[in-house]
């Protein structure tokens, strides 16, 4: 299997329940802020992005907030499911750049 | 479509010699990028090209070149190769588009070892 994610932190959550997963970010300047999901052995994958004027934003299951007061954005996944198992990382679209830049990540564990 | 694809899937390489990872993607995309990812250290963007015949730096591009003469390829060449650049290395698009230029499309990735 994939050897990513030694260090990284890991969320333990019963089945059924929901997830929140947390990330602290550090450019002002940054226009959007988009979460990835990255399963063992694969590349990452988009889940939701959020733009950097909103504070809420809503897709099928998932849910991101975006605090800039204290510049912290968070995935909540409501109930969640075995499927849901992965490294799940915060990214942020830097403002006039077209580039991505990767935050940390965090390991969603799923208990049955 | 085949969406992003990636070769070699392995690579091991002595200290000192180069050589060219390959990216390709099918869908047009006018946004490319390359990033490492070594363990417990998430991924850091190497190179980026907004489109054909424009590249620019990322946060680590110190090692390794690119160029972008197409719009569907996108290769990573490392000039002289390091046992710290022994990682797994991610190539990924994006369309313009503005409300879907998030969402990249990653390839599986090359596994490369320095020797």
């Amino acid at each position: 299997g994939e050897s990513v994610g030694l260090h990284l932190p890991t969320l333990s959550v019963q089945e059924g329940d929901n997830s929140i997963i947390n990330c602290a970010y550090s450019n002002s300047a940054s226009d959007y802020f988009i979460w990835y999901k990255q399963e063992s052995g694969k590349g990452p994958q988009f889940i939701i992005d959020i733009r950097s004027n909103m504070d809420k934003r809503q897709g099928q299951r998932v849910t991101v907030l975006l605090n800039k007061t204290v510049k912290h954005l968070s995935l909540q996944i409501a109930a969640t499911q075995p499927g849901d198992s992965a490294v799940y990382f915060c990214a942020e679209r830097v403002g006039s750049a077209s580039k991505i830049i990767f935050g940390s990540g965090t390991r969603l564990s799923i208990r049955p | 479509n085949a969406g992003v694809t990636q070769t070699p899937k392995f690579q091991v390489l002595k200290t000192g010699q180069s050589m060219t990872l390959q990216c390709a993607q099918d869908m047009n995309h006018e946004y490319m990028s390359w990033y490492r990812q070594d363990p417990g250290m998430g991924l850091r963007l190497i190179h980026y090209s907004v489109g054909a015949g424009i590249t620019d730096q990322g946060e680590v591009p110190n090692g390794y070149n690119v160029s972008r003469s197409t719009t569907e390829d996108f290769p990573l060449r490392l000039l002289s190769a390091a046992p710290s650049q022994t990682s797994v290395y991610f190539c990924a698009s994006s369309t313009r588009d503005r409300g879907k230029m998030n969402e990249q499309f990653f390839g599986p990735g090359t596994r490369l070892t320095v020797l």
